[in-house]
């Protein structure tokens, strides 16, 4: 069991360009979760996927982000013209569908200056 | 809409002193509650978690308790060590799609720091 691992684990952009980080669940996990956290606070859920299908979207996610699972397997977040405010750690979890744990990766920390 | 909300920190002890961390939540319904813990350097991970009312959590020496009445979760541990320093969240699971469990609800966190 590998765990789940995003990519890249840092990301340093300048403001207006557009980013995309990469999460690879744990294989047998049929849920994924994307997360922001900032310095001090908790979690914050963006969005989730159930195999293929995005159920949910949080209203932190602009239109200036996008999520993709297109297999079902690994997901990408896109940031589009990104603000000095998209600042944050990007976390992905995973769980299977019914169950309560949620596992976390390690993160993906995104600075724009 | 639901949310959680724990002490700020930091909390600071010294090795094998009593710890309490409170958390009280807001919800609808009947929410699972958990306590994550996320060390120096590492990714979230769950420390322990309640299902349903009256329910105990407990892992590596830490408990709490699903108080409906009181709305609360705090954490506890009977004597701390100098390795459970981090950073702990409480958290709520919120309704998803269909009526199942979603997202997860997390509180801003408290730091613990035991010094020896």
């Amino acid at each position: 069991d590998t765990g789940v691992s995003q990519d890249p684990r840092h990301k340093i952009t300048k403001r207006g360009q557009n980013v995309t980080f990469r999460c690879d669940p744990i294989s047998e996990h049929n849920r994924l979760y994307w997360y922001r956290q900032t310095l001090g606070q908790g979690p914050e859920f963006l969005t989730y996927f159930q195999n293929e299908a995005q159920l949910e979207k949080s209203r932190l996610l602009s239109d200036r982000f996008s999520a993709e699972r297109p297999k079902g397997s690994f997901s990408t977040l896109e940031i589009q013209r990104t603000e000095q405010g998209d600042s944050a750690m990007y976390l992905c979890a995973s769980n299977l569908a019914g169950f309560y744990e949620q596992y976390f990766g390690p993160g993906t920390r995104l600075t724009v200056t | 809409g639901n949310s959680v909300t724990q002490m700020e920190g930091p909390v600071t002890l010294s090795e094998e002193a009593f710890l309490t961390i409170n958390c009280t939540y807001t919800a609808t319904g009947y929410p699972s509650l958990f306590w994550y813990v996320q060390y120096p350097g590492e990714g979230l991970q769950l420390l322990l978690k309640a299902t349903k009312a009256d329910d105990k959590g407990s892992n590596k020496g830490f408990e709490a308790t699903y108080r409906k009445e009181t709305t609360s979760f705090h954490l506890e541990k009977g004597s701390v060590q100098v390795s459970d320093s981090a950073v702990y969240f409480c958290a709520l699971s919120d309704q998803g799609y269909g009526g199942s469990q979603g997202n997860l609800i997390f509180g801003k966190g408290t730091k613990l720091s035991v010094k020896p």
